[in-house]
């Protein structure tokens, strides 16, 4: 299977601190997205890197792509309360063409 | 900015019944999805669809599922005998190019589809 998994599982953190996500995955890959959920809401597409990017930022986001160790990782910087969702990395394979693979995901809380 | 539309936003359907979920992509997208996540599960890939026709679908996507683009803007799913372990929210999602490829994949709000 190529599902990414993202660890940890939950994380709860307070305002203002950086919370930081990890996924990995299992085969090769041409690029890995992070999205962001709320509780029983869609997909919001957050950052997409291509696997011959090592480091991609967006606003107060910072993604990390290291394909020798297939892994990459999601930083946020100074939470804040609105951050609080769950956040899931899909992986797009080289031989999967438009299948995306998403993972259990993070369960963010930000503590305001 | 342009979004994906899906309607309804809920459906309550009784299992056997045919349920159809509508989407409506990004205009200038040519590629459609349809994923489902299963309350408390992973979001799992249903169908990729282009030039009118399926280009990959899972094994989740057996012959109770169609899809169709009956016209130039909707992009439809539909459940033909429904079955309790179809109650999932089911999102659809656009690309302007292949997405596992190059391109990022957006979806809409969801369907949340109850089947009792």
């Amino acid at each position: 299977s190529q599902q990414g998994e993202e660890d940890p599982q939950a994380l709860s953190i307070q305002e203002g601190e950086n919370a930081t996500m990890n996924c990995s995955y299992k085969t090769s890959i041409n690029n890995l997205q992070w999205y962001r959920q709320n509780s029983g809401r869609g997909l919001v597409h957050l950052i997409l890197i291509r696997s011959n990017e090592r480091e991609k930022h967006s606003g107060r986001l910072r993604v990390t792509l290291d394909t020798s160790k297939k892994s990459s990782s999601l930083l946020i910087t100074a939470s804040r309360a609105a951050d609080t969702a769950s956040y899931f990395c899909a992986t797009g394979g080289r031989n999967t063409g438009n299948q995306f693979y998403f993972g259990t995901g993070t369960s963010l809380t930000v503590i305001p | 900015e342009p979004e994906v539309t899906q309607t309804p936003s809920h459906q309550v359907t009784q299992m056997g019944q045919e349920v159809i979920l509508r989407c409506v992509p990004i205009s200038n997208h040519l590629y459609f999805y349809w994923y489902r996540q299963i309350l408390g599960q992973k979001v799992e890939f249903l169908v990729s669809f282009y030039n009118n026709e399926i280009s990959e679908k899972s094994e989740i996507f057996d012959d109770q599922f169609s899809v169709e683009r009956p016209d130039g803007s909707n992009f439809t799913l539909k459940i033909r005998s429904t079955k309790l372990e179809d109650s999932a929210m089911y999102f659809c999602a656009s690309s302007e190019s292949m997405a596992g490829i190059t391109d990022t994949q957006y979806f809409g709000p969801g369907t949340r589809l109850t089947v009792l």
